[in-house]
């Protein structure tokens, strides 16, 4: 079944530091999105790329979506305290629709 | 915008008894999820309603876990019986289609002691 991997694990950053998370899927995607979960909380849905090679920004996050559909990232500069939590992406496949999510990585952010 | 609700927020119980939690998804939201969450993990699809049908139940353990969705709204899923690898937070979420962005709810933590 459709495999979809996260690293790294962990992340502790100096705040301004920048931070990159990746997410890599087994198999070719028909969209990506990505959600936070701050300590003790649920994910919240950040984004949705869908086209091949397409990059959004919201502020100091940049996500990209690979060429090949099968990969993605996550790019935040200048990390501040409120950008502690687990970054997911969560992968939809192009046969049955269904998403998957990755095992997430945490941010912590030195102040 | 009302968000989605969850109860009970957390829940403590024996091995082999019974649980059932209850879900009221986003107002107009089609398609429900339920998930598993073990700490440390991303979230495990159980099961994936499209209003009171299911579309995809793979991974949901059928000889211990059942969900329904009867009228197309609120759902409740149910563990009888529990076994300890149960603990984990089960979370809800709702979308307005098939395939998008999901509203997770504040999930319910379960213990099984």
């Amino acid at each position: 079944g459709q495999q979809v991997m996260q690293i790294p694990q962990y992340q502790h950053v100096q705040e301004g530091e920048d931070f990159t998370t990746y997410c890599n899927s087994s198999t070719t995607l028909s969209n990506i999105q990505w959600y936070k979960q701050r300590p003790g909380g649920h994910p919240v849905f950040l984004i949705q790329l869908v086209k091949s090679g397409e990059v959004k920004k919201q502020k100091r996050l940049t996500f990209q979506f690979g060429e090949a559909k099968k990969n993605s990232s996550l790019h935040i500069t200048a990390t501040q305290t409120t950008d502690v939590g687990t970054y997911f992406c969560a992968g939809t496949g192009t046969n049955a629709g269904k998403s998957t999510f990755g095992d997430g990585t945490t941010l912590t952010v030195k102040p | 915008e009302a968000g989605v609700a969850q109860s009970p927020r957390y829940k403590i119980i024996e091995k082999r008894q019974s649980v059932a939690f209850w879900c009221n998804p986003i107002s107009g939201h089609a398609t429900l999820y339920w998930y598993q969450q073990i700490l440390g993990q991303g979230p495990k699809l159980l099961i994936q309603f499209q209003n009171n049908g299911v579309v995809d139940d793979s991974q949901l353990p059928k000889d211990r876990f059942s969900a329904e969705r009867l009228k197309g709204v609120d759902s409740t899923l149910k563990i009888q019986p529990a076994k300890l690898e149960d603990s984990a937070v089960y979370l809800c979420a709702s979308s307005p289609i098939r395939v998008g962005e999901q509203y997770f709810g504040p999930g319910t933590r379960l213990t099984v002691t």
